[in-house]
């Protein structure tokens, strides 16, 4: 199917354990970006990135960790969860071309740090 | 550094009135200004964007926005409300200038329409 998808949609983890969000895009966007999205402080970006084995931090990267070794995926992993990071997550994508600065959504992914 | 306010959580409206979200914004150069809606256990939906050109910018589903740029502000508006506009509005700005290429967000404003 054509899009952004991401999984799980749902995850209950544990304190210290390693947790991996998945984010999958058809479009070969260069742009893929991970925010999380917490009551009162609207999304937050984590890290994003310009194109594959090329990443950066955004606002709140502590206590995560990305990678992408390929164009349409573009996972997120909390090495050691805590639950501070109980959290909605998104991901997004978005192309280079001129004007398409629009970002298109995942469903996102609802984590829960026990 | 970018930043954008939503200075109210959530506005109230009643069917068939006009609405208006808020948005102000801060960059040092020229922004791009956006907005997304979320319904309820979904991802964001673009509704509309400002590049460049006029300000008044028409999106998706009879919104609209205005750029004022004294006023470093870009509201959303609708001008007769329905139902099923009820949903959470984040409003998000870029400053091209930066090379910095996210987006950043408001904390959102959740639109309640009343029948």
């Amino acid at each position: 199917d054509a899009g952004i998808t991401q999984s799980p949609r749902y995850k209950i983890t544990e304190t210290g354990r390693q947790v991996t969000l998945m984010c999958h895009q058809t479009w070969s966007h260069s742009y893929m970006f991970w925010y999380r999205q917490d009551l009162g402080h609207g999304l937050r970006l984590i890290y994003y990135s310009a194109a594959a084995d090329i990443t950066d931090k955004g606002e709140v990267p502590d206590g995560y960790v990305v990678s992408r070794s390929k164009t349409e995926n573009f996972p997120l992993t909390l090495e050691s969860a805590t639950r501070s990071q109980t959290s909605v997550y998104f991901c997004a994508s978005r192309g280079i071309a001129s004007g398409a600065n629009v970002l298109t959504f995942g469903a996102g992914s609802r984590l829960t740090v026990l | 550094a970018q930043s954008v306010a939503q200075p109210e959580d959530q506005v109230n409206v009643a069917e068939g009135n006009p609405l208006t979200v808020k948005c102000t914004y801060s960059v040092s150069g020229n922004p791009y200004l956006f907005w997304y809606v979320q319904y309820p256990n979904r991802g964001l939906q673009f509704l509309l964007k400002y590049i460049t050109g006029d300000n008044l910018v028409k999106g998706s589903y009879g919104f609209e926005a205005e750029f004022n740029k004294s006023q470093t502000s870009f509201h959303l508006k609708k001008p007769s409300a329905l139902v099923s506009d009820s949903a959470l509005y984040f409003c998000a700005v870029r400053d091209p200038r930066t090379g910095r290429r996210a987006l950043t967000f408001g904390s959102g404003t959740r639109l309640q329409v009343q029948p």
